[in-house]
């Protein structure tokens, strides 16, 4: 199983919107409605932002929000702010048990 | 509320099989609904799922590792464990524990997460 593919970087100035894709298959992205988004800066342990496509766990900020077209998903950040500078990693569930995240994308707050 | 915290050598030596445990705090293991599951992520790099275990002792394990791979359960100390064999210097990365939530079958999200423990293989 391969890895997910999202851009290896997107940037944005506050106040902006950034987008962030993670591309996979009919296997996994296109194939479930359960794939997730974590923050993580550095050093720390990533964060939950987003799970089923769409869902906002509680208190995470609605400026995130997700998306899923085909075998491609997407993290919108809305009036980006300095904070939301960090790393970003989607997962799928891939089938036959198994789970797969992808390969990350840093986002950078100009 | 909820914490993870991963405890285990820093240092493994090749060949050796790499051990670490889970302790939960604020709230059961035995939680229906959850699996409990290791993440890890080579310095720099990106994430890997390495495999979820239920309290029952049922387990899942990411097809890539699957025979190096073992995951306990001792619900009697609210903890998990991780065992990895026939360690390389491609095993070196930082390990998370993390609640994973199972649904109708399905593997969906982590949350929370442990801070993480560095595992270093070198002789």
């Amino acid at each position: 199983q391969s890895a997910l593919t999202q851009p290896p970087s997107a940037s944005g100035s506050p106040g902006q919107s950034v987008t962030i894709s993670c591309t996979g298959t009919s296997s996994d992205v296109g194939g479930y409605n359960y794939v997730s988004w974590y923050q993580q800066h550095p050093g720390k342990a990533p964060k939950l932002m987003i799970y089923e496509v769409s869902k906002r766990p509680s208190g995470v900020p609605d400026r995130f929000s997700g998306s899923k077209s085909g075998n491609t998903a997407s993290l919108t950040v809305s009036g980006l702010q300095a904070e939301d500078e960090a790393d970003y990693y989607c997962s799928s569930y891939a089938g036959s048990n198994n789970l797969v995240f992808g390969t990350g994308t840093k986002v950078t707050v100009l | 509320q909820l914490q993870l915290q991963e405890s285990g050598p820093g240092l493994v030596k090749p060949s050796e099989t790499l051990s670490l445990t889970c302790t939960v705090s604020g709230g059961s293991i035995s939680s229906s609904s959850y699996y409990w599951g290791w993440i890890r992520q080579p310095p720099g790099k990106g994430l890997e799922w390495i495999g979820s275990i239920y309290y029952s002792g049922s387990t899942y394990y990411n097809p890539s590792l699957k025979s190096r791979v073992t995951i306990s359960v001792d619900t009697s100390k609210n903890q998990f464990s991780l065992k990895l064999s026939s360690v390389t210097a491609a095993d070196t990365a930082v390990y998370y524990c993390a609640r994973h939530k199972r649904v109708r079958g399905v593997f969906n999200w982590f949350d929370p997460w442990g801070q993480g423990t560095l595992v270093t293989v070198s002789s």
